[in-house]
């Protein structure tokens, strides 16, 4: 089946660090890759997605890039900041069935 | 546009008391919807998915249930909740090769 693992966190780095999340996955055929964002109490957001091979997704200065041949799709920001703060989930959606299947999460703290 | 709700959006619960839990979509019809549990501290499981109205399959064997009464209102049950029910629920759809969450609910067994 399909399946999304994410590297584990937390993630702790000081205002202005690069950030990389890394997230591969396994899935039949094509799917689609996103990432989610969950601010401490809420719920969660979309941050970016892409929907075929080499699509960039890119939104708050966050981006991603499907790697097909790598079966992955890392997020990376160049200068975190402090409300960056908050749980990061990659996920898919496979074409065979539209059921979406999520990585653990990964928990980033960013220090002032 | 397309929109989801759930409510209510914090509860404490004591053992053995029974649970409700709502979603509604609007702007869409005949979505497939999705209940997920994040428990503290782990990711997401989906719990529950649906197809259509009355038509529900479970993806994790618990004390939990859920129906689909309407095209666009998907409700999470327990008769008796359990400590181990404490969580966090998401209720999800599909749209455009996107997922849409709700505002999600607290519940804390006690």
């Amino acid at each position: 089946g399909d399946s999304v693992t994410q590297m584990e966190g937390p993630v702790t780095l000081s205002e202005e660090a690069f950030l990389t999340i890394n997230c591969t996955y396994t899935a039949t055929g094509y799917p689609s890759l996103f990432w989610y964002v969950q601010y401490p109490g809420e719920g969660l957001q979309l941050l970016l997605k892409a929907t075929k091979a080499d699509d960039k997704g890119s939104n708050k200065g966050f981006e991603a890039t499907y790697r097909k041949e790598t079966t992955s799709f890392h997020l990376e920001k160049g200068s975190v900041q402090v409300s960056d703060s908050a749980v990061y989930f990659c996920a898919l959606v496979s074409g065979g069935s539209y059921i979406p299947t999520f990585g653990r999460g990964t928990s980033l703290i960013v220090h002032p | 546009s397309q929109t989801i709700h759930q409510w209510p959006a914090t509860l404490v619960q004591p053992v053995g008391s029974p649970l409700s839990l709502e979603c509604t979509v609007e702007g869409t019809s005949n979505p497939n919807l999705y209940w997920y549990r994040q428990a503290a501290g782990r990711g997401l499981q989906l719990l529950f998915y649906s197809v259509g109205i009355g038509q529900i399959s479970s993806e994790v064997p618990q004390n939990l249930s859920a129906s689909r009464p309407q095209d666009r209102q998907f409700i999470l049950s327990s008769k008796k909740l359990l400590l181990s029910d404490s969580g966090f629920y998401l209720c999800a759809f599909p749209s455009g090769n996107t997922i849409y969450f709700g505002e999600g609910s607290w519940l804390t067994v006690v």
